[in-house]
């Protein structure tokens, strides 16, 4: 079946700008999850939702990062006025019901320069 | 002190060889716990659960270590497919969806 997807897989935004990264999770997966991944590191988690609530944001860097899911499907991680040091990897990941493990997608690589 | 603690390696052995990898975690109250595997560029993809009772799929053996706060993966028979980076995963606490990584261990299988 498919996985998880997110658009674009690459991005380059000047400092300053806005940028909006998509997530599309597995079919029937209520959670969804982003993680920030800097070179060399593992996953940081970001923030989780259940359905359309989120219900944790404790790991937004700051308050330039939004994230919505308003339908309980597609989610949209949004970063405004991106810094030099938002340039990560940022995966998106869904988890069956009832169930802890997670199943990432090919993640989005956002470069500011 | 990280939550979740790995070898970074890189761990360099020849196919065939059998290989282990250690990580420690630091919260007693973590109920869950995987392997997963990152390739180059790509995204994690999970390994395996680590279950209290230790378990098994094919060459590769998780066990883990509640009292000493330590898992393990083995690896049998090497494939140079092997070769990639290792993320020990643990969850924050009891019940806690919160995922911790750990960086992860490099290993490379050589010809």
């Amino acid at each position: 079946g498919a996985g998880v997807s997110q658009s674009p897989r690459y991005k380059v935004a000047k400092r300053g700008q806005d940028v909006a990264l998509r997530c599309d999770p597995i079919s029937g997966h209520v959670s969804l999850f982003w993680y920030q991944q800097a070179l060399g590191q593992g996953p940081e988690f970001l923030t989780y939702f259940q359905n359309e609530a989120q219900l944790d944001k404790s790991g937004l860097p700051s308050d330039r990062f939004f994230a919505e899911r308003p339908e309980g499907s597609v989610s949209t991680l949004k970063i405004q006025r991106t810094q030099q040091e938002d340039s990560a990897v940022y995966l998106c990941a869904s988890s069956p019901p009832r169930k802890d493990e997670q199943y990432f997608g090919p993640g989005t690589r956002l470069t500011v320069t | 002190r990280k939550e979740v603690e790995q070898d970074p390696g890189p761990f360099n052995v020849p196919e065939g060889a059998t290989v282990a990898f250690n990580c420690t975690y630091s919260n007693s109250a973590s109920q869950s716990f995987f392997w997963y595997r990152q390739d180059c560029r790509k995204e994690p993809k999970l390994l395996m659960s680590v279950y209290s009772s230790g378990n098994e799929d094919g060459r590769f053996t998780a066990q883990l270590n509640r009292a000493s706060q330590y898992i393990s993966l083995l690896i049998r028979d090497s494939k140079l497919s092997d070769s990639a980076t290792y993320l020990c995963v643990v969850n924050k606490g009891w019940s806690s969806y919160k995922l911790i990584f750990g960086s992860g261990t490099r290993l490379l299988v050589r010809p």
